[in-house]
């Protein structure tokens, strides 16, 4: 069965620095996502990203983040000058269609330190 | 009020069990609804789409209420994998399928 692969599964950063999310999502579908969930808390949009643009994006997904697909396959989510509160669980989303359900990578936990 | 709301349980029942969770959405134009479960520190996954007409999948059924603003979900059956967070989610504006995830529905079956 296809799958959303991410990677790493887990990053340890310090303040400041930055880091790059990677993701693959299932071949055939359009629609690319990145969520976060902060632990205890619930699961939420930063950004969607159709036809190589991003087509929309949520108050969090600030000029801190950017999106990227490199190439045919990889779906990147950058976050610079990662701050303490940036430490949560990172999952990469796809779906083949605007209104369809969206399947979900196993998710990067990102810990600043 | 909450975009998604759901009572955050938990809801600890016996095996064999019938339980339902009930999620209530505030925009009224939201077109798409799904359910999805979580296990604790995992992705969330895809449980079922919510149809205007209802919808049953083996022991889980849900349903759309737009009237009310109100999906719920009825598990028969209950196994203890069926143990999980029950996610419901809403596609708020239908524009680049901006999902909103309710805060979840702790659900412990016991043997």
């Amino acid at each position: 069965e296809p799958e959303v692969t991410q990677t790493p599964s887990h990053q340890v950063t310090q303040m400041g620095q930055e880091v790059i999310l990677r993701c693959v999502p299932i071949s055939n579908h359009l629609y690319f996502y990145w969520y976060r969930q902060i632990l205890g808390q619930k699961v939420e949009f930063l950004v969607s990203f159709y036809n190589n643009e991003i087509s929309e994006k949520s108050e969090i997904f600030d000029d801190q983040f950017s999106v990227e697909r490199p190439d045919g396959s990889n779906f990147t989510l950058k976050i610079r000058s990662t701050k303490l509160e940036d430490s949560a669980m990172y999952f990469c989303a796809s779906s083949p269609v605007e209104t369809s359900e969206a399947f979900f990578g196993q998710g990067t936990r990102l810990t600043v330190v | 009020r909450k975009e998604v709301e759901q009572d955050p349980g938990p809801f600890n029942v016996p095996e064999g069990a019938t339980v339902a969770f009930n999620c209530t959405y505030s925009n009224s134009a939201s077109q798409s609804f799904f359910w999805y479960r979580q296990d604790c520190r995992k992705e969330p996954k895809l449980l079922m789409s919510v149809y205007s007409s209802g919808n049953e999948d083996g022991r889980f059924t849900a349903q759309l209420n737009r009237a009310s603003q109100y999906i719920s979900l009825l598990i028969r059956d209950s196994k203890l994998s069926d143990s999980a967070t029950y996610l419901c989610v809403v596609n708020i504006n239908n524009a680049g399928n901006m999902l909103t995830f309710g805060g979840g529905t702790r659900l412990m079956v016991k043997p």
